[in-house]
């Protein structure tokens, strides 16, 4: 079975800098994706960034990158220039190709002043 | 706004009863996914369908069920309701089997009293 580690229960980072959310999993799989979903207050899940396992070079999304170490299977989220809108809960979240998401347990972000 | 809709938002009930969650996936999504996010379980996958049929199921209990009708919309039979059933239930749907992000509704919040 897939699992996701997220390590970090809760983060703070202060505004305008740069913070880093780890994940690890494990599968053995070579098909598969991998994501950020941020959930704020209002419990929404939005998707963040994604990364496809079979392309090497490391998603971004404006102020959202990632590290994709495959052979470590390690998938970290970067978030520059960290905004007070940023502060929510984080969920690293793998997919075989075709199937549901596999959750982490979350990675609760703060963003202070 | 996902396009994927979810109704209720809150639903009070209490243990024992039998209640109906539904799910309108987005315009052209032909797969429908279930997920339940609770306090101790975090966030996990129940059931998915693709078309009209059942496709995968993860950790639904036998209390649960679904089905996606021709129209494409879900619903999630939830029976025999327990004070542990309380949780966040979401639905998200993609456009197809394989690769595409999935999508979340806002979620309906279940409080068994």
């Amino acid at each position: 079975a897939q699992t996701v580690t997220q390590s970090q229960p809760e983060m703070s980072v202060q505004e305008a800098e740069t913070v880093t959310l780890s994940c690890t999993y494990d599968t053995s799989e070579s098909d598969y994706y991998l994501f950020w979903y941020k959930q704020p207050p209002s419990r929404q899940m939005i998707l963040v960034i994604r990364q496809e396992a079979y392309k090497q070079q490391n998603a971004t999304e404006n102020r959202f990158s990632v590290n994709f170490q495959k052979a470590a299977k390690s998938f970290s989220l970067k978030i520059s220039d960290s905004q007070l809108g940023d502060a929510a809960m984080y969920f690293c979240a793998y997919r075989r190709a075709g199937y549901a998401l596999n959750f982490g347990k979350g990675t609760s972000l703060l963003v202070t002043p | 706004d996902s396009g994927v809709t979810q109704t209720p938002k809150h639903l009070i009930t209490a243990t024992g009863q039998r209640v109906t969650l539904r799910c309108s996936p987005r315009s052209g999504d032909l797969s429908v996914y279930w997920y339940q996010q609770s306090l101790d379980q975090g966030l996990q996958f129940l059931i998915q369908y693709y078309n009209g049929e059942e496709r995968a199921k993860g950790n639904i209990l036998e209390r649960f069920s679904a089905q996606q009708f021709p129209d494409l919309h879900s619903e999630l039979n939830l029976s025999s309701l327990e004070l542990g059933d309380s949780a966040l239930y979401f639905c998200a749907s993609s456009d197809r089997v394989s690769n595409q992000p999935q999508h979340f509704g806002d979620g309906t919040r279940l409080s068994i009293l």
